[in-house]
């Protein structure tokens, strides 16, 4: 099956600073979302994007599918922006989703 | 208001017990999913449905059964509970714009 890998694995950051978070996937893909995993467990959905880039917010995305890639961008982070961040992708609407281990993002104040 | 809601939040029972998780979305979709993110945080399918027929069966032990009673509902029925299948498991729900996710079940076998 489809793989998904995600970097870096944990990411601590000060207040305010920018980072970029990368997930690659082994194949082609239908669809592909970025979610948030808040310290109280739920899985926030932030973006789908299976090509090309969205922003809302401090946050935006951009997926390159030809070249299996998407990056998801903090700017300013602050410590709500603490958590698990996950990519996860289909290979055919309604199929399943399969996810990245995820990067773990520690934001100091 | 919920799109995706699951119940209970949280579940702590004793080895060899039955116990149920209920999910419910009004988002109107077709298709719904069991997912199970283990201690390390990684989610991996477990079931899907699409218009109460069972899609996927991602080699699941067979104590674990879901139900649907219709497309805006997947219960989950676990028999005979073993220590490791404390995990969270969560519900969701798809378009082909994309999945939503329940807020999780926290599930704790003692």
């Amino acid at each position: 099956g489809i793989q998904v890998e995600q970097s870096p694995p944990d990411l601590i950051l000060q207040e305010g600073a920018n980072s970029t978070l990368r997930c690659n996937f082994s194949d082609s893909v239908n669809n592909l979302q970025w979610f948030h995993q808040n310290p109280w467990g739920q899985l926030i959905n932030l973006f789908y994007i299976p090509s090309g880039t969205k922003q809302n917010g401090r946050l935006s995305a951009t997926t390159v599918a030809t070249e299996r890639y998407s990056l998801l961008y903090i700017s300013s982070s602050q410590t709500t922006d603490s958590g698990v961040y996950f990519c996860a992708v289909d290979q055919a609407a309604g199929n399943k989703l399969t996810f990245g281990g995820g990067t773990r993002v520690l934001v100091k104040p | 208001d919920t799109a995706v809601s699951q119940t209970p939040k949280y579940l702590v029972t004793q080895m060899g017990n039955d116990k149920s998780i209920k999910c419910e979305q009004n988002l109107g979709h077709d298709t719904m999913y069991w997912y199970k993110q283990d201690s390390k945080k990684f989610l991996k399918i477990m079931f899907s449905y699409n218009n109460k027929e069972l899609i996927i069966n991602e080699t699941v032990p067979n104590r674990f059964s879901p139900k649907s009673p219709d497309k805006a509902h997947l219960n989950l029925h676990i028999n005979s509970l073993e220590l490791g299948d404390s995990a969270v498991y969560f519900c969701a729900s798809s378009t082909r714009f994309g999945y939503t996710f329940g807020s999780g079940t926290r599930l704790t076998v003692v």
